[in-house]
């Protein structure tokens, strides 16, 4: 059975970095495209970032030169580096295991907040 | 503001069907692939359609996508008070970066 579990959401000061993380289980995140999408409290689905099985990453605009999308093969989780992070970046953001040209499998979601 | 335009807003009574439209135009929902997902209070969104037309298994077949053109539409049928919940749609380029609609809240009266 696939399963997402994302981690790491936390309340952070504008400016600062954070890393979320998100455990596979049930496939390889190193054989899959995988992404990450966010919610902005009350709005709507907003794509983050994409790494393909052979490495190549994507972003979104608005967080492209500040988040950083990985993955560890050892441990089977992808990762999401924020830095430089702003009030915008507040939102839960959502892993997903891409298939079919559709974000097939979803994780929960962690909450990042970013207040001072 | 989204590329994907979806109504923000749409109703039916139980039992009855309602269609969900998402515009866009030729560089998005034209040539590339649509996929529809249902986001339930306080939960994660969840894959109804893919590949405009297509349904993971385990969907039941009271929802039903279609393409013409630069617009794209979610069907549901036979529609259940479980269904009240944001319904959004979603273009995946051949790079596999994505569009998000702005999302549609069903309510089933």
């Amino acid at each position: 059975e696939v399963q997402l579990v994302e981690t790491g959401g936390d309340l952070i000061k504008p400016g600062g970095s954070l890393r979320l993380s998100c455990a596979a289980s049930g496939f390889a995140v190193s054989s899959h495209y995988m992404s990450w999408v966010r919610q902005a409290p009350g709005k709507g689905l907003d794509w983050v970032s994409i790494i393909y099985s052979d490495g190549k990453t994507f972003y979104a605009d608005s967080v492209k030169g500040r988040f950083t999308i990985s993955r560890d093969i050892s441990k089977n989780t992808l990762y999401l580096q924020m830095n430089s992070l702003v009030a915008e970046d507040t939102a839960v953001y959502y892993c997903a295991r891409v298939n079919y040209r559709s974000a097939y499998y979803w994780g929960q979601g962690t909450l990042v907040t970013v207040s001072s | 503001q989204s590329v994907l335009t979806q109504p923000p807003s749409v109703s039916a009574a139980p039992g009855e069907k309602v269609a969900i439209s998402c515009s866009g135009d030729s560089s998005n929902i034209e040539n590339n692939f649509v996929s529809w997902y249902q986001q339930l209070p306080g939960a994660a969104p969840k894959l109804l359609i893919y590949d405009s037309d297509k349904r993971p298994s385990g969907i039941p077949d009271r929802f039903s996508g279609s393409k013409s053109g630069t617009s794209a539409t979610l069907g549901i049928t036979g529609l259940q008070t479980g269904d009240e919940a944001d319904y959004y749609c979603a273009v995946w380029y051949s790079n596999l970066t994505a569009v998000f609609g702005g999302g549609t809240k069903l309510t089933v009266l």
